[in-house]
């Protein structure tokens, strides 16, 4: 099973660039999310999507932006790429009807904005 | 701003030894609890959920729970090198809100 798939596995960006960062996930979760990962600063969410059509903004939402068009595809863009984004991003998704809404990870971006 | 706490570590014990990980948090209202596994360099790996107060066991992992000192930990026995990662404790909250702790690095010795 592929679970969760993210694109790309790293990339290396130059500041004010913009770049989507693609998530998919098979299991036909509801909700959505993504986080981002720094060194001492563990799992902070941007964005999250509870079901197709609708967002909210997590705990570090500025640069950022998303889009749930359908139940599988949750894109984060960064409109002007700037050195703080540096970060390994992962998207993870859940299923909120479930009786513990347990999330699943999938296997994150590594973004460098020099 | 809802809080998750856990020790950094590193946390080292010998193979065969019971590795006993402990998260506090702050906000009563918390609903399920989480623990994950990250090995260095990958995602965060469901290890196992906990949403009643008590002990949940799961072959050699062990979640217990208690909602009054707003602690949950999580207990491995029979350690194994390949334990050796970073451990994650999450917390759900107000249906779909979760918060992370920084994780603590545990170091499991031959």
């Amino acid at each position: 099973t592929a679970g969760i798939t993210q694109a790309p596995t790293s990339q290396i960006l130059a500041a004010g660039r913009s770049m989507t960062l693609r998530c998919t996930q098979d299991m036909r979760h509801n909700a959505m999310y993504w986080y981002r990962q720094d060194l001492g600063l563990g799992l902070r969410l941007i964005h999250y999507s509870n079901t197709a059509g609708t967002t909210g903004k997590g705990e570090v939402p500025d640069g950022y932006s998303v889009s749930r068009a359908n139940t599988d595809d949750f894109p984060l863009t960064l409109a002007s790429a700037v050195p703080s984004q540096t970060s390994v991003y992962f998207c993870a998704s859940s299923e909120p009807a479930a009786k513990n809404n347990e999330q699943f990870f999938g296997p994150g971006t590594r973004l460098t904005v020099l | 701003q809802k809080e998750v706490e856990q020790n950094s570590g590193p946390l080292s014990v010998p193979e065969g030894a019971i590795a006993s990980l402990n998260c506090t948090y702050s906000d009563r209202g918390s609903q399920s609890f989480f623990w994950y596994r990250q090995y260095s360099g990958k995602s965060p790996e469901l290890i196992m959920s906990i949403y009643s107060n008590g002990d949940k066991e799961d072959g050699r992992f062990t979640a217990q729970l208690n909602k009054a000192s707003q602690y949950v930990s999580l207990l491995i026995r029979d350690s194994q090198p390949s334990d050796s990662a970073t451990y994650l404790c999450a917390v759900r909250y107000n249906f779909n809100k979760f918060y992370f702790g920084s994780g603590t690095k545990l170091n499991v010795k031959p």
